[in-house]
C-alpha cells in the first residue's frame, strides 16, 4: 500500500539555522515524490519534485530509495519559509496517478 | 501559470441540504481531477479521482452516494455533498492534472463547508 509518513507535526527553528523536514514513504514500485507547501491562507503549491533534481527557494530534497526517504532540506531557514509542508507520493498510472499526502509538517522560523 | 478556480470558497448550510462545489481549470484542459478533504492542520485525504466522461473512482471508505462527483467537461468537475450533516463540515480541495506537458497538478484554493 502507498503511504507517506512525516513524523514531525511541528518543527520550530531560528532564522539562519538549517532545517530538515523528514519524509518516509512506502511503495512497492518506483514512486514519484513531491514536496508541496501551503503558506498561510494560500492554496497548496508545488515546491519541488524529485525527478527535477532542482533547488527551489533554497530547498533541496534527495530521494533515497534504500531508506525510502525524501527529506526536505535548507541550509539557512528564513522567516518567510514558515508554512505547512506536505510530502506526497504519486504512484503509477495503473493507480490513476493519484497523489497521496503525508500528514504535513508545520515549519515555524523564528526571528 | 495554470490556475484552478474553486467555488465557493466557503459555504454554510443547514443539516439535510445539499451543497455543490465547483472546480474549474481556467487555462488548461484536465481530463483528471482529484477531490481532497482536509481537517485543520492535518493531511489532505484523497476522496476520489474524477475522470471526464466517466464515473469517478472513490477511495475506500468514501460514500459515493454521499459525495457525488460529475466531470462533464475537460475544465469542470463538481462535488456535491448530499444531505449534509455536521460531520461533513471540513475543508474540501480540488486539484486538476494538466493533460499536456509534464502533467503537473494544480490546486484550487479550497472550500470551507460548515453544516449547522
Amino acid at each position: 500500500a502507498q503511504r507517506v509518513t512525516q513524523p514531525e507535526k511541528l518543527l520550530s527553528v531560528f532564522k539562519g539555522a538549517p532545517v530538515e523536514l523528514k519524509c518516509n514513504y512506502s511503495y512497492s514500485g518506483s514512486p514519484e515524490l513531491f514536496w508541496y507547501v501551503q503558506y498561510s491562507r494560500q492554496r497548496l503549491q508545488l515546491l519541488l519534485r524529485h525527478i527535477s533534481r532542482e533547488s527551489i527557494k533554497g530547498f533541496t530534497a534527495d530521494l533515497n530509495k534504500g531508506e525510502t526517504s525524501f527529506h526536505l532540506k535548507k541550509p539557512f531557514a528564513q522567516e518567510e519559509d514558515s508554512a505547512m509542508y506536505y510530502c506526497a507520493l504519486r504512484g503509477g498510472w495503473n493507480q490513476g496517478g493519484k497523489l497521496i499526502f503525508g500528514q504535513g509538517t508545520e515549519l515555524s522560523v523564528k526571528p | 501559470g495554470a490556475v484552478v478556480s474553486q467555488h465557493p470558497s466557503w459555504v454554510i448550510c443547514k443539516s439535510g441540504t445539499s451543497v455543490k462545489i465547483e472546480c474549474r481549470s481556467l487555462d488548461f484542459q484536465a481530463t483528471t481531477m482529484f477531490w481532497y478533504r482536509q481537517f485543520p492542520k492535518q493531511s489532505l485525504m484523497l476522496m476520489a479521482t474524477s475522470n471526464e466522461g466517466s464515473k469517478a473512482t472513490y477511495e475506500q471508505g468514501v460514500e459515493k452516494d454521499k459525495f457525488l462527483i460529475n466531470h462533464a467537461s475537460l475544465t469542470l468537475s463538481t462535488l456535491t455533498v448530499t444531505s449534509a450533516h455536521p460531520e461533513d463540515s471540513s475543508f474540501y480541495i480540488c486539484s486538476a492534472r494538466e493533460d499536456r506537458g509534464n502533467e503537473k497538478l494544480f490546486f484550487g484554493s479550497g472550500t470551507q463547508l460548515s453544516v449547522l
